[in-house]
């Protein structure tokens, strides 16, 4: 069963830093480009970054580049998103997701506010 | 970037009956791979979304088969042949034809 498992959201303050962890399970991660895609609360989806299969990719929506950085480690099947200068604008669940959608993970919440 | 403009935002339906969503693009979605990267997903309340259709009308594992994709170029439709209350929620449509992909603004689909 395919599973995605995020963690490290958190309450920070604007100008912080977060960390945020996906691990992965049930199919070829390595084979995979992944994604990370947020949700503010109560609005509407917003891709924000991408990776391909080995990482020589990444892609950003405007609004975060510079600030995130996205990476992954096929050998321990995790994906991550480092979070730099947040913003409130940034509050959101931030979803890991497999390429276009076919998977999604629960989410994990980040809150910027003082 | 590319826009996608979803109606209605609101949906209300009544069980057993057709429902009918409609996403446009600011630009074609045909890809110079001759796909169309059109993607439909659903967030019932409280979960995480999941997809429903991939390139344009490609039924997901296990979506049932009342829910259908279709459309071209810059016109997509999805349409839900008889509503069932499991199907209450927001659905949203997806490109990824063109960097940065995109979503719609979502359509909230509630029984009446």
């Amino acid at each position: 069963e395919v599973q995605l498992v995020e963690s490290g959201g958190a309450l920070v303050q604007p100008g912080g830093s977060l960390r945020l962890s996906c691990v992965a399970s049930g199919f070829t991660f390595s084979d995979s480009w992944m994604t990370w895609v947020r949700q503010a609360p109560g609005k509407g989806l917003e891709w924000v970054a991408n990776i391909n299969q080995d990482g020589s990719q990444r892609y950003y929506v405007d609004s975060v580049r510079g600030r995130f950085t996205i990476s992954r480690d096929n050998a321990k099947n995790s994906l991550c998103l480092q979070m730099n200068s947040l913003r409130a604008e940034d509050t959101a669940v931030y979803y890991c997701v497999i390429g276009g959608g076919y998977w999604w993970g629960q989410g994990t919440l980040v809150t910027v506010s003082s | 970037d590319v826009v996608m403009t979803q109606s209605p935002l609101s949906l209300p339906v009544t069980l057993g009956q057709p429902a009918s969503i409609s996403c446009r693009s600011s630009q074609s979605l045909v890809h110079s791979d001759g796909n169309t990267y059109l993607n439909w997903f659903q967030q019932r309340p409280g979960q995480s979304p999941w997809r429903l259709i991939n390139k344009v009308s490609n039924r997901e594992s296990g979506v049932p088969d009342r829910f259908s994709g279709s459309g071209s170029g810059t016109d997509f439709t999805l349409k839900i042949n008889r509503v069932e209350a499991e199907d209450v929620g927001v659905y949203y449509c997806m490109q990824t034809t063109h960097g940065p992909p995109t979503f719609g603004q979502g359509t909230r689909v509630e029984i009446k």
